[in-house]
Order: C-alpha cells, then structure tokens, then sequence
C-alpha cells in the first residue's frame, strides 16, 4: 500500500538557522507532492506544490524539491523564525484522486 | 466568512447516537474531502466528492456516511458513534487541479 513518512516527528533549530524536512514515499508515482503547515488546533494550510516533472519550488524563505528516483522531497524554511514553529504536513496525489498526508513533522525554533 | 465553514466546532455525544458534521464552502470550488486527524496517525482520508453527483470512499470510510447536498455543502455522519470515532474531523474543498486545499477550522467530536 502507499506509504508516506516523515523523517522525524519533531525537530528542533536556534532562530536564523536552516530547518530541513524530509519526506519519503513508497509503493506511488505521484504527479504532484505538497506541503501544508498545520497550528494547533487548525486546519492546514497550503504552502508549496511541486510537479513531477519540476525539480524545485521556490516561494519567500521556502524552497522544496523532489526526486522522483529517491521517491523523497525536502522541504528548507531558511532564515527560520519563532513564527514558523509548527507542525508540517506532505502530501501527495494525482489526477483524479484526493491527496493523502504525511503524519508531519513538529518544527520548533528557538529564539 | 471563513471560506470553508465546519459546524459545530465542538460536539460531545454518546456512544450509539447518529451525528452529523457540517462544512460549507464559499469558494465556488467542485471538490471537497472529508479528514479525520489523530494524535500519531496524522490526517486520514474519509470520503471526498469530486462533484454533485460524486462519491468515493477514502481509506477509513466504515461507520461514516456522506451527502452532498449542493455544490457548496458536504455534511458527514456517523450512524451510531463509537469512542473510537473521536478525534477531529476537517473538511477541504480544492479546485480541479487538486492544487492547494482550503481546510475549514475542524471539528472536535467526543463519543463517550
């Protein structure tokens, strides 16, 4: 069955610094991967789409990228900020079918 | 308005007892998804609708029922609430393209 993961549930990082997220997939060939960033107690909220055939996206202090060979996206927030803690969100679909999640990753930066 | 309403925000029921949630939509979109979110299992797929005339089932659609009453109105049932049915539930709406979700604020339901 499909799998996505999310590397780590939580990752902490000092106020400047780069965060890193990593998602991978098995057993799918997604035509789009997106990210979202979820508060607590929130819905999700977009950020990103990137396309198979796309190998970056870039958007304010956000980057993603993807590789379809190693099935994994890496999501960079840089110049991080206490405001971007949060709980982050990957997804993946393609036409024609609704988007299945990762169970995210819990970034928490510190002042 | 919110562009994707869900009522009510809270609900407590009891165990047995047939529930409905609520989600409206203002964005003149055709898809809209139902989600159910636990602590450790992240968001699961429950039913979703492409158009009017269009139902699926997602990954977790036992004990739940849907209704797409129009374009902009997707309500979820629970014909008899199990505990196991707690958790908080998010509808989304999204255009054709499937790119960029608009989620309501969810709803927190309890079945006790």
């Amino acid at each position: 069955s499909q799998k996505i993961e999310q590397n780590s549930e939580a990752l902490n990082i000092q106020e400047g610094k780069t965060a890193t997220l990593t998602c991978n997939y098995t057993n799918y060939s997604p035509a789009y991967l997106q990210w979202y960033r979820q508060d607590p107690g929130r819905g999700p909220v977009f950020l990103l789409l990137i396309r198979e055939n796309e190998k970056e996206k870039r958007k304010e202090r956000l980057k993603v990228t993807f590789d379809t060979t190693l099935k994994q996206s890496l999501f960079h927030i840089t110049a991080s900020q206490p405001a971007d803690s949060a709980t982050y969100l990957c997804a993946l679909s393609n036409p024609g079918t609704a988007l299945i999640f990762g169970k995210g990753t819990t970034l928490s930066v510190s002042s | 308005d919110a562009d994707v309403t869900q009522t009510p925000r809270n609900r407590i029921t009891k165990t047995g007892k047939r529930i409905m949630l609520e989600c409206s939509q203002t964005k003149g979109h055709d898809r809209m998804y139902w989600y159910r979110q636990d602590p450790g299992l992240g968001l699961r797929l429950i039913y979703y609708s492409f158009d009017v005339k269009d139902i699926n089932k997602g990954e977790i659609s036992d004990g739940y029922s849907v209704s797409r009453q129009a374009q902009a109105k997707f309500s979820l049932s629970l014909e008899s609430a199990i505990p196991n049915q707690t958790a908080l539930y998010f509808c989304a709406t999204s255009d054709l393209s499937g790119a960029g979700y608009t989620f309501g604020s969810g709803t927190r339901l309890t079945v006790v």
